[in-house]
């Protein structure tokens, strides 16, 4: 069974950057993952940011970038903003098994 | 406007049953790869399970015995059976999809969402 695991949580200033990471148990995450990076706020449904590494959603702010860094997903908030502070999942595909599995989740809190 | 709202969920006690819903306005979901997840109380998020176009269906190690995702295309409906309940199985339950007419990468993403249906499983 793949575990994917997330920083537990980060801490950025407004205005500033930050790199959340998403790594895989059995090896490095590729294009074939299909890393999706997912926002959820307390209280709300998940909202969808990144799919497929980077693509983004019509709706994904600009500040928000997908890539692949050092063997993990990776997700870059560049300008961060107050309502950035949200919990941020990523959800990685296993092709051999056609099943997806999401990381633990990652708290970023903006202070 | 695509829009999936789901329903079904309750109190249920150990070792029941239910039939999670989630009916799909704005799009077909014969066209798209539809997904249940859900979320326990204060915890992440975890995937259950895939339908894909051609009906082929796949889950979770952890739900594999005990849950069925199914596909209605007259009514527009997806569906969750979720058997022998415990417990652990308490939590919120969303229904995801793909992008409408969804190709390469964009089949891989989890783009719509519903509100969820909460599940709780007690005696």
């Amino acid at each position: 069974q793949t575990v994917v695991t997330q920083e537990p949580s980060l801490t950025v200033s407004p205005g500033g950057t930050v790199t959340l990471t998403c790594a895989s148990s059995t090896g490095a995450v590729t294009s074939a993952s299909y890393a999706n990076w997912i926002q959820q706020k307390p209280g709300q449904a998940p909202r969808a940011l990144i799919y497929s590494t980077t693509n983004k959603h019509s709706w994904t702010p600009a500040r928000f970038s997908g890539s692949l860094l050092g063997g993990k997903a990776a997700l870059t908030l560049s300008g961060v903003q107050p309502e950035d502070e949200a919990d941020y999942y990523c959800l990685l595909y296993s092709g051999d098994a056609q099943t997806w599995v999401f990381g633990g989740g990652t708290k970023l809190t903006v202070l | 406007e695509v829009q999936l709202v789901e329903s079904g969920g309750g109190l249920i006690q150990p070792g029941g049953s239910l039939r999670l819903s989630c009916a799909a306005s704005g799009f077909s979901v014969s066209r798209n790869y539809m997904s249940w997840v859900r979320q326990a109380p204060g915890k992440g998020l975890e995937w259950l399970s895939v339908i894909y176009r051609g009906n082929n269906t796949y889950y979770a190690d952890s739900v594999k015995s005990r849950f069925t995702i199914s596909r209605d295309n007259s009514n527009n409906m997806v569906y969750l059976q979720v058997n022998s309940l415990r417990a652990e199985d308490t939590a919120v339950y969303y229904c995801a999809s793909t992008p409408d007419y969804c190709s390469g990468a964009s089949c891989y993403a989890f783009q719509y969402w519903g509100l969820g249906t909460l599940v709780t499983v007690s005696s």
